[in-house]
């Protein structure tokens, strides 16, 4: 069984549009995450989220939007999108009890392009 | 703020010759460390980490790393290079308390190539 899924796998769109990201674990966790791995593979944090708290990085445009479900699920919303946008999102999970143990797992990760 | 530096942006090896991608961290406290690893047109996969029971952490798929205090380093190594090695490699960090914990933070990746 795959541990973080997402879907879809590649996804090509015009700019202005709305489209979404989903993103599965099977893991447990408390916790997930989505990352931006920009054309040069940088790979930056764009949320952490549990039940209890969202941090948001103050550099992503409030054009994107975790919403989450479930504890195992946690898709990524894009309103009007840009063509700097294009990227491949990664969705990762881990415990989130902040200690040593925590690792973060993660999904295969989804190519956006934007025309 | 925690960084990351990973010298060198691309690696070339001969097959069954030594790995080492380089990796450095900036805090004032040790953080946890962190090796990933990303094949072609793949996710990330944890290669090992350090949490401070032992300087030298062995991984998976014949990998090490030494924690090095005193050079703030976490540099990666393998005895001999196999062509399967080939992919990108990137290093992490996330502190130990704060805000932020739950974050990891990435070095810009090392690409391996090994030459047969």
């Amino acid at each position: 069984d795959t541990a973080v899924s997402q879907t879809p796998k590649y996804l090509v769109t015009q700019m202005g549009n709305d489209k979404s990201i989903k993103c599965e674990q099977n893991l447990g966790h408390d916790t997930m995450y989505w990352y931006k791995q920009d054309s040069k593979k940088f790979l930056k944090i764009m949320f952490s989220y549990n039940n209890k708290e969202l941090i948001i990085n103050e550099t992503v445009p409030n054009r994107f939007s975790p919403k989450s479900p479930d504890k195992a699920h946690l898709n990524l919303h894009i309103n009007s999108l840009e063509l700097g946008d294009s990227a491949v999102y990664f969705c990762a999970s881990s415990q989130g009890d902040r200690t040593f143990a925590d690792t973060q797992y993660f999904g295969p990760g989804t190519r956006l392009t934007v025309l | 703020a925690q960084s990351v530096t990973q010298l060198g942006s691309h690696v070339s090896v001969s097959e069954g010759a030594l790995v080492l991608l380089r990796c450095n961290y900036s805090s004032s406290v040790p953080p946890y460390l962190f090796w990933y690893v990303q094949y072609p047109n793949q996710g990330l996969q944890l290669l090992l980490k350090y949490t401070s029971a032992a300087t030298l952490v062995k991984g998976i798929n014949g990998f090490e790393a030494e924690f090095k205090k005193s050079e703030t380093s976490f540099h990666l190594t393998k005895p001999s290079a196999h062509m399967s090695d080939a992919a990108e490699y990137f290093c992490a960090v996330r502190p130990r308390s704060g805000a932020g914990s739950y974050q990891l933070t990435f070095g810009k990746g090392t690409k391996l190539s090994v030459i047969p």
